[in-house]
């Protein structure tokens, strides 16, 4: 049964800094990996989708990606803001099995 | 275009009763997904509808939990006889379909409190 774990936990970062996400999964029998911001009392906003025969993702500030035989993802933010403060979830779709949420970062950038 | 709505936002429901909770998803989205995330804890998937494939139900907690997809489109998810311990916020997503390409859209959630 496919785990998804992300590190940190939480962070916390002035603004400005560039700044890395974890999330490791078990099973590499996955078919994409999707990465959400999701604001206090909110709903999840997607931000990438890396398939799994696709390395990396961008999209503006944010970089995504991927690595299967070893079980991991990263999200890199570059130059963040207050704005960008939010819970970073990663979620893993794997061929069998539904979708597995990881716990999340939740991320503070200071101003 | 509109992306995926839920109503209520809120539900405040005493114990034993039953609840309603509503996903209107993107248009032409075939797959169509229940989460539930409780105080503190991730996201827990309920249930999957895929067109007019059966559903998969194997996330539904207990049998109190149904849901149903009426004409590929619009689903409601039914508590029966509601616990404190289904105070959650339940998330509906949808997507074009299932696979490499399948992203998911959230609706902005349904906070249910059950008192």
């Amino acid at each position: 049964k496919q785990e998804v774990t992300q590190i940190p936990a939480a962070l916390s970062v002035p603004e400005g800094e560039n700044l890395v996400l974890n999330c490791s999964f078990t099973d590499s029998a996955i078919y994409n990996l999707q990465w959400f911001r999701q604001d206090p009392g909110k709903g999840l906003t997607s931000l990438l989708l890396i398939q799994s025969s696709q390395r990396e993702q961008t999209s503006g500030r944010l970089n995504a990606s991927l690595d299967k035989s070893s079980g991991r993802s990263t999200l890199y933010i570059a130059a963040s803001q207050p704005g960008d403060s939010a819970t970073y979830l990663c979620a893993v779709g794997t061929y069998g099995q539904n979708f597995v949420f990881g716990p999340g970062t939740r991320l503070s950038v200071l101003p | 275009g509109a992306g995926v709505s839920q109503s209520p936002s809120n539900k405040v429901t005493e114990k034993g009763k039953d609840v309603e909770l509503r996903c209107d998803p993107i248009s032409g989205h075939t797959a169509l997904y229940w989460y539930r995330q409780s105080l503190g804890q991730g996201l827990e998937f309920l249930i999957y509808f895929q067109g007019n494939s059966a559903p998969d139900k194997s996330g539904l907690p207990s049998d109190r939990f149904s849901a149903e997809r009426t004409g590929g489109s619009v689903s409601t998810l039914t508590i029966q006889r509601t616990q404190q311990e289904d105070s959650a916020v339940y998330l509906c997503a949808s997507s074009l379909e299932r696979g490499g390409n399948d992203e998911q859209f959230f609706g902005p959630g349904t906070r249910l409190t059950v008192l």
